[in-house]
């Protein structure tokens, strides 16, 4: 079963850094997300893309952050200089247009900022 | 803001029980999802459930759903060691442009052997 892949697994940066998290969708779904769960609380979204633009954002999806899809496969979520605060597990997730359709999430990026 | 909530935030029970778990939310929704999360990995769908359905089946799931109330629940039957895990429902808002899911804050199962 085609599944989204996310590298690294696991990320180290320190504060003030730039990080790019990687993404491969499933190769026909059409709908992009970024999520992002900090230790012990909820899931959050922060951005929807669809058709090579942003649909959506969250408050929490300011100027820090941007996403691309910088070719036909790979879907990058870009923290230009990053925080303490910004340490969670970052969740790419994807879908077919279908609207009732689920989301397919990759196993996530662990985003420490020291 | 729209909000999903589960309860309750844990729950422990003995294999081969039914495991229950409740979601409540507060604005008006296009559907709801259940998802499951093993610790340290990614989501996993479970259940979709559009406002206009009151009721889903899914192997050992069962969702309800009652827009009246604004909430929905999650039956698991004939648990296993392996349903162990933190579950979640998320909803998506009815309004126009809204894409992105709204997850509540999970209930954690513990299946005791």
């Amino acid at each position: 079963e085609p599944e989204v892949t996310q590298t690294p697994s696991h990320q180290v940066t320190q504060m003030g850094q730039e990080v790019i998290l990687r993404c491969v969708p499933i190769s026909n779904h059409l709908y992009f997300y970024w999520y992002r769960q900090i230790l012990g609380q909820k899931v959050e979204f922060l951005v929807s893309f669809y058709n090579n633009e942003i649909s959506e954002k969250s408050e929490i999806f300011d100027d820090q952050f941007s996403v691309e899809r910088p070719d036909g496969s790979n879907f990058t979520l870009k923290i230009r200089s990053t925080k303490l605060e910004d340490s969670a597990m970052y969740f790419c997730a994807s879908r077919p247009r279908i609207l009732n359709s689920p989301l397919h999430f990759g196993n996530g990026t662990r985003l420490t900022v020291t | 803001s729209q909000q999903g909530e589960e309860d309750p935030q844990a729950l422990s029970i003995q294999e081969g029980e039914n495991a229950t778990m409740n979601c409540s939310y507060k604005t008006s929704i296009n559907n709801l999802q259940w998802y499951r999360q093993n610790s340290g990995r990614g989501l996993v769908h479970l259940i979709l459930i559009r406002s206009n359905e009151r009721e889903k089946h899914s192997g050992r799931l069962r969702v309800t759903l009652d827009t009246s109330k604004k909430s929905s629940s999650l039956l698991i039957t004939a648990s296993r060691a392996a349903d162990t895990a933190s579950y979640f429902c998320a909803t998506l808002y009815s309004g126009g442009g809204a894409d992105g899911l709204t997850f509540g804050k999970g209930t954690h199962l513990i299946i005791q052997p």
